[in-house]
């Protein structure tokens, strides 16, 4: 089944402590990207990339982190995290190609940070 | 970069009106529109999309317009449900490949 997966869904952490949320895809897509979502702000883009090794900021990127090692594979860090980095995130990933540029959503990840 | 409004952020109607959300943009390179349906507690999953070589696509009660001299593209809910009520967002894409999304539009359908 095609899909893309992110870990974990839930998080409550401490002001500080370093964490990932993993996200990996399953349809062989160039593009991944992060995406916080904030009531009333809609989908506010972090992070995205093209290729593998190849990242670049989106509209919000202070305070995270990402990494493209492998295709299938697209990791959101946050080094030390803070309570405006409370949110609902969304990795995605698409096809590249004039057209061709449906997102595919993960099933999100609720942060809560204290 | 491309700009997206979307309008209104938020739409009520009766069950069985009709329900129009529009969006316009700014890169007149844009030449993907899609939009995305995202349910209470869901991710966004799409829902209809248009490409630049066409100026209507239906699907049963859905539909999406596009005016590429406006810069502007509608989508459009016939014969609405309950179950239509959730966040609607657009999207444009063009050379870049990268989405650019409309900020959202809450449609709450009462019974």
């Amino acid at each position: 089944e095609a899909q893309v997966t992110q870990n974990p869904r839930y998080l409550i952490t401490v002001t500080g402590k370093k964490l990932t949320v993993t996200c990996s895809q399953n349809m062989n897509h160039e593009y991944m990207s992060w995406y916080r979502q904030d009531p009333g702000l809609g989908l506010r883009q972090i992070y995205y990339s093209m290729n593998v090794e190849v990242t670049d900021k989106g509209d919000v990127p202070e305070g995270y982190k990402v990494s493209r090692k492998e295709k299938r594979n697209f990791p959101l860090i946050l080094e030390s995290p803070s309570p405006n980095q409370t949110s609902l995130y969304f990795c995605a990933s698409s096809r590249l190609g004039q057209g061709e540029n449906e997102q595919y959503f993960g099933p999100g990840t609720r942060l809560t940070v204290t | 970069g491309e700009n997206v409004e979307q309008h209104p952020s938020t739409l009520s109607v009766q069950e069985g009106d009709s329900a129009v959300i529009k969006c316009t943009y700014s890169d007149s390179a844009s030449n993907y529109f899609p939009w995305y349906k995202q349910e209470l507690g869901k991710r966004p999953q799409l829902i209809i999309d248009i490409r630049s070589n066409v100026g209507e696509k239906k699907d049963q009660r859905i539909a999406v317009t596009l005016n590429k001299t406006a810069k502007h593209f509608s989508l459009h809910i016939t014969e609405t449900q309950p179950e239509d009520s959730a966040v609607y967002f657009c999207a444009t894409s063009g050379g870049s490949y990268i989405p650019t999304f409309g900020r959202g539009t809450s449609l709450i359908v009462h019974p």
